[in-house]
């Protein structure tokens, strides 16, 4: 992997569906995986800032964890609603402290 | 404590005039990151600064794009000569360690249109 990549590039959910998508990262020279909350017409909300292998972090409802020998970390949803409904980012810095996003999954969760 | 502010919020040029993009990080950040969201694309980087330096600029297009976090004031963005395809969002973040240990905030945003 050489770029950060995300998957899937849209997702549709039930409300009340639980959900997951996932991050891919390059492996080598990890420094830190950055997942923030984007929704439309404003600015990115970051949500978890992860550095160590099986890091697991939690707020409210949302979740993620960390592969970094594999290079992917996950993001779930327990329980969506409606308001869950934005595009999630994940993106990781390189050696220069530039930061690399990937495309990001657009989450839908219909009521 | 404020967030990240950026003005103006909206900017409209004609093809040639010069845009200048203002972010006042938060208070305590000596980080400046300046990203680019293209119609129907993610967040590209562009530059990454720190006060009176500029750290990385590889995001950077060669020409008629500048980037400066002076010691005193905002970080300034500045495009000579715009193009139409320059009409972008354009988004500042700032953070108070390298983003191995925080994370970034962003602002709001400026949205470049030119005519």
């Amino acid at each position: 992997i050489l770029n950060v990549e995300q998957s899937p590039q849209s997702l549709h959910v039930q409300e009340g569906d639980s959900t997951n998508f996932t991050c891919s990262f390059p492996s080598s020279n990890f420094y830190a995986l950055h997942w923030y909350r984007w929704e439309t017409a404003k600015s990115p909300e970051a949500l978890f800032v992860m550095t160590l292998n099986g890091d697991e972090k939690k707020k409210g409802r949302i979740s993620a964890t960390l592969n970094t020998k594999e290079g992917y970390s996950y993001l779930y949803i327990k329980g969506s609603q409606p308001e869950d409904s934005a595009t999630y980012l994940c993106a990781s810095p390189n050696n220069n402290n530039d930061m690399r996003f990937g495309a990001g999954t657009r989450l839908t969760v219909k009521p | 404590n404020a967030g990240v502010m950026q003005n103006p919020r909206h900017l409209v040029r004609r093809r040639g005039q010069e845009a200048r993009l203002r972010c006042s990080p938060m208070k305590g950040h000596s980080h400046v990151y300046w990203y680019r969201q293209l119609p129907e694309e993610g967040l590209k980087f562009m530059v990454y600064l720190q006060k009176e330096n500029i750290i990385d600029e590889s995001g950077m297009p060669k020409e008629r794009f500048s980037a400066e976090f002076p010691k005193e004031g905002p970080s300034i963005l500045r495009i000579q000569q715009v193009v139409r395809g320059d009409s972008a969002a354009y988004f500042c973040a700032s953070s108070p360690n390298s983003l191995e240990a925080d994370t970034q905030y962003f602002g709001p945003g400026t949205r470049l249109t030119v005519l």
